[in-house]
């Protein structure tokens, strides 16, 4: 099955900077990556997405990049705000009925 | 427009007790179903998901049980609790791809 992994597990930045947020992935039928955003006590809400026929996509403050070949994909987020802090996690799907989630990483960003 | 609904918010029950959340889908018929659980900070663990009625795919053994007796209706059972069993409980729906969340289930087990 799917194994997808996710680093760091925390990261701290000053407001204003950039966060990046990397994932790889074992399954090179995976062809779906969404990433999701939990707040503190709150279910995790899907943020942007990217398909595998895609290399980069972006949703203003929000970037995702893909590497099919290296099989890694990251979250690139600019500017950053204090609500932007957060759990976020990566995942991926193969079609195969279901989404496997990386571990999660909690950004912190400094007023 | 397609709502997940998912209860109880929070739960508190003692150890060997027994356990039923239930998770309705409205809007969409025959979804992909899904129970996820995230133990204190750590991640998004997958326990089951349902691609129809009776349908129940497991992804880790332990003592809790799926079930989904309607097709937009995914219940997450266990017969008796363990300390280890509390956790923040999701339920998910979604196609094949995306998977969009309830507001999840707090449970804790004394």
């Amino acid at each position: 099955g799917e194994n997808v992994e996710q680093h760091p597990s925390t990261l701290s930045v000053q407001e204003g900077d950039s966060a990046v947020i990397k994932c790889t992935y074992s399954d090179s039928a995976s062809n779906y990556f969404p990433w999701y955003k939990q707040e503190l006590g709150k279910r995790p809400q899907l943020i942007i997405d990217i398909r595998s026929n895609v290399g980069e996509k972006k949703d203003q403050r929000i970037a995702v990049t893909l590497n099919k070949t290296a099989k890694h994909f990251s979250l690139h987020i600019t500017e950053t705000q204090p609500e932007d802090s957060a759990v976020y996690f990566c995942a991926g799907s193969g079609g195969y009925q279901k989404v496997t989630f990386g571990i999660g990483t909690k950004l912190q960003v400094i007023p | 427009s397609q709502t997940i609904h998912q209860w109880p918010a929070t739960l508190v029950q003692p150890v060997g007790s027994p356990l039923s959340l239930e998770c309705t889908v409205e809007g969409t018929s025959n979804p992909n179903l899904y129970w996820y659980r995230q133990a204190a900070g750590r991640g998004l663990q997958l326990l089951f998901y349902s691609v129809g009625i009776g349908q129940i795919s497991s992804e880790v053994p332990q003592n809790l049980s799926a079930s989904r007796p309607q097709d937009r209706q995914f219940i997450l059972s266990s017969k008796k609790l363990l300390l280890s069993d509390s956790g923040f409980y999701l339920c998910a729906w979604g196609p094949i791809t995306e998977a969009f969340f309830g507001q999840g289930t707090r449970l804790t087990v004394v």
